[in-house]
């Protein structure tokens, strides 16, 4: 069974720009997380969705968003970057949501800001 | 803020021996589980151990186990017989009932020395 699989892996953007990432849950997994990890302030909690409806989010400036599709699939977008925003972006799934069980994380997507 | 805490930045321990990693917690709520990850060197994190609150007995994984202290909020981790391929970044992270969503603390980078 394939794993979380995050693209793209590495990306350099500038201030101002706009970012996508793409997160592909486990099959059959439901819900989908995401996570900013920086040196500074750790992991950080973003975003969940389950079933196309995002059911918690993080305390981040509307500039993130997110979103899931009918697959399951996950993207995550961040408007305007700024340099603070250079981390690695972790996406994690789950079978299903509110159980709180075990977390499948990606390797994450590093963004870097220049 | 509900915070989770890890108060040793890094450690070191010789191979074979054994080693404990602290992690105290903050929480409010009755429903919540605790969870040790570990994230090797570049490479995605992966769970190590789960505990239900509710649940008295500590849980164990293998070399893996947990010393739960839930009236002192306290969460460590304890392995035993300490292996090369344990060398890693530490995670302790509570999650709450009914959402997937986890507060990760700071880390611990445990290195296993030959």
């Amino acid at each position: 069974k394939a794993g979380v699989t995050q693209t793209p892996r590495y990306l350099i953007k500038t201030r101002g720009q706009q970012v996508t990432l793409s997160c592909s849950p486990i099959s059959g997994h439901r819900s989908v997380s995401w996570y900013q990890q920086t040196p500074g302030q750790g992991l950080q909690f973003l975003f969940e969705y389950f079933s196309e409806t995002q059911r918690n989010k993080g305390n981040f400036p509307g500039r993130f968003s997110g979103r899931q599709f009918s697959n399951s699939r996950s993207e995550m977008n961040v408007s305007t970057l700024e340099l603070g925003d250079s981390a690695l972006y972790l996406c994690a799934s789950s079978p299903g949501w509110g159980a709180t069980g075990e977390l499948f994380f990606g390797e994450g997507s590093r963004l870097t800001v220049l | 803020a509900q915070t989770v805490t890890q108060s040793q930045p890094e450690m070191s321990v010789q191979e074979a021996e054994t080693v404990t990693l602290s992690c105290t917690y903050d929480t409010s709520e009755n429903n919540y589980y605790l969870f040790w990850y570990k994230q090797p060197p570049s490479r995605q994190m992966i769970l190590v151990i789960r505990q239900e609150a509710y649940k008295q007995q500590n849980a164990t994984e293998n070399r893996f186990s947990v010393n739960f202290q839930k009236a002192a909020k306290s969460f460590s981790l304890k392995i035993s017989d300490s292996q090369l391929g344990d060398t890693a970044m530490y995670f302790c992270a509570r999650g709450q009932g009914g959402s997937e969503k986890l507060v990760f603390g700071k880390g611990t980078k445990l290195t296993v020395n030959p």
